[in-house]
């Protein structure tokens, strides 16, 4: 059974950094394009950024040059790490698989990052 | 970067009633198109992929269709379970931007 459990999410200071985690079961994340995408409370949803299987990655504009997508195949986990953080960024986080027919099949939870003072 | 615009934002029905949303890209994405739902709390789920395939075990009642920059989804009769935030992506090209969203609510 594939599963996404997000973690990492919390309460940090703007300026400050979190790095974001989602483990993978089920399935092999160096396979796939992995997604994160995140959602503000009371809004839409916002995507950030993909890695490819190859290793290529991309941003939303809205976080590039301040958050960086990765994996660690050894333990089939996605990280975002996020620096320099704003106010606007918060939101629920979620990780998604996409499979190679350019969807998002699969879902993680979501993990709750707040950025205030 | 491509502009997905949804319409209606919201909009009311009833159990039963047909229902239409509809998603403009802001140019030409093949049928690179794909349609989520999310309930509150929860993360969204995939009911339709390139514009017209139905996700495995999602009902035969949504249905989509479309191709370049004009697509639908519809909602043959409303369920109680419908009543929900429908949101379109492109996966034509990157960043993968969604839709706005629309809100279905109980009439």
């Amino acid at each position: 059974e594939v599963q996404l459990v997000e973690s990492g999410g919390g309460l940090v200071q703007p300026g400050g950094s979190l790095r974001l985690s989602c483990a993978a079961s089920g399935f092999t994340v160096s396979s796939n394009y992995m997604n994160w995408v995140r959602q503000a409370p009371g809004k839409g949803l916002e995507w950030v950024s993909v890695i490819y299987s190859g290793g290529s990655t991309y941003y939303a504009d809205s976080v590039k040059g301040r958050f960086t997508i990765s994996r660690d195949n050894s333990k089939n986990t996605l990280y975002l790490q996020m620096n320099s953080l704003r106010d606007e960024d918060t939101a629920v986080y979620y990780c998604a698989r996409e499979t190679l027919n350019w969807y998002l099949d699969y879902w993680g939870q979501g993990t709750l990052v707040t950025v205030s003072s | 970067d491509i502009q997905m615009t949804q319409s209606p934002s919201s909009l009311s029905a009833s159990v039963g009633d047909r229902v239409t949303i509809t998603c403009r890209a802001s140019q030409s994405i093949s049928n690179f198109l794909n349609w989520y739902q999310q309930k509150p709390g929860k993360a969204p789920k995939l009911l339709i992929y390139a514009a017209s395939s139905l996700q495995s075990g999602v009902p035969s009642t949504f249905s989509g269709s479309g191709s370049g920059t004009d697509f639908t989804l519809t909602i043959s009769s409303l369920q109680p379970e419908d009543f929900a935030t429908y949101y379109c992506q492109q996966s034509y090209s990157t960043p993968r931007t969604f839709g706005q969203g629309t809100k279905v609510e109980i009439k």
